[in-house]
């Protein structure tokens, strides 16, 4: 089964550091580009960060650049964002998701929830 | 930035009967590859985003044929032919054309 599952998540003071991990299994993980889309509580989706296949391209939104580091290892077949500097605003589910091609996300993880709080 | 605005953001609708929804950007989708980087998603409650269809108009795996995308450019629109009970949920438009992506605001659609 073709499947993401996020880890890492929980509650951090403001200021704080948080590691996500996104496991994928049942497809060839080094052949895609990944993304990581955010979601405050009751709110949209946000585009957070894109990796391609490789790990030598990396995108940012603005509100997490230079805070925020995507990187993956496909022989570990993870994904993960390095989270520093973090702010109350940062609090939401974070969703890995696959692009498979043509840009699209074709497959998502279940969410990790970061929680920014004192 | 490309900035996404949907219409209606809520969109009560009786089953079987048909829904739509708008999207449009602030600038063209259009690539020079003729493809529209276009995407729409449905998250239902509870669950994680689902994509629905790719570039405009294409039906992802196993989407239903009641939906179907269509527009070019500017202005694009998600149709469901016969709303179905568990089509409830949050329906969202996304450009990939570049970086920053974005997603429009989304759209509630509920049953009545």
């Amino acid at each position: 089964e073709v499947q993401l599952v996020e880890s890492g998540g929980g509650l951090v003071q403001p200021g704080g550091s948080l590691r996500l991990s996104c496991a994928a299994s049942g497809f060839t993980f080094r052949n895609y580009a990944m993304h990581w889309v955010r979601q405050g509580p009751g709110k949209g989706l946000v585009w957070v960060s894109y990796i391609d296949s490789e790990g030598i391209t990396t995108r940012y939104a603005d509100s997490v650049k230079g805070r925020f580091t995507i990187s993956r290892d496909n022989a570990k077949n993870t994904l993960y964002v390095q989270m520093n500097s973090l702010r109350d605003e940062d609090t939401a589910v974070y969703y890995c998701a696959r692009d498979g091609g043509a840009r699209a996300y074709d497959i998502w993880g279940q969410g990790t929830m970061v929680i920014v709080s004192s | 930035d490309i900035v996404m605005t949907q219409s209606p953001l809520s969109l009560p609708v009786t089953p079987g009967e048909p829904a739509s929804i708008s999207c449009r950007s602030s600038q063209s989708l259009l690539h020079n590859n003729e493809y529209n980087y276009l995407d729409w998603y449905l998250q239902k409650p509870g669950q994680s985003p689902q994509l629905l269809i790719c570039l405009g108009s294409n039906r992802a795996s196993g989407v239903p044929d009641r939906f179907s995308g269509s527009g070019s450019g500017t202005d694009f629109t998600l149709k469901i032919s016969r709303v179905e009970a568990e089509d409830v949920g949050v329906y969202y438009c996304m450009h990939s054309l570049q970086t920053p992506i974005t997603f429009g605001q989304g759209t509630r659609l509920e049953i009545k």
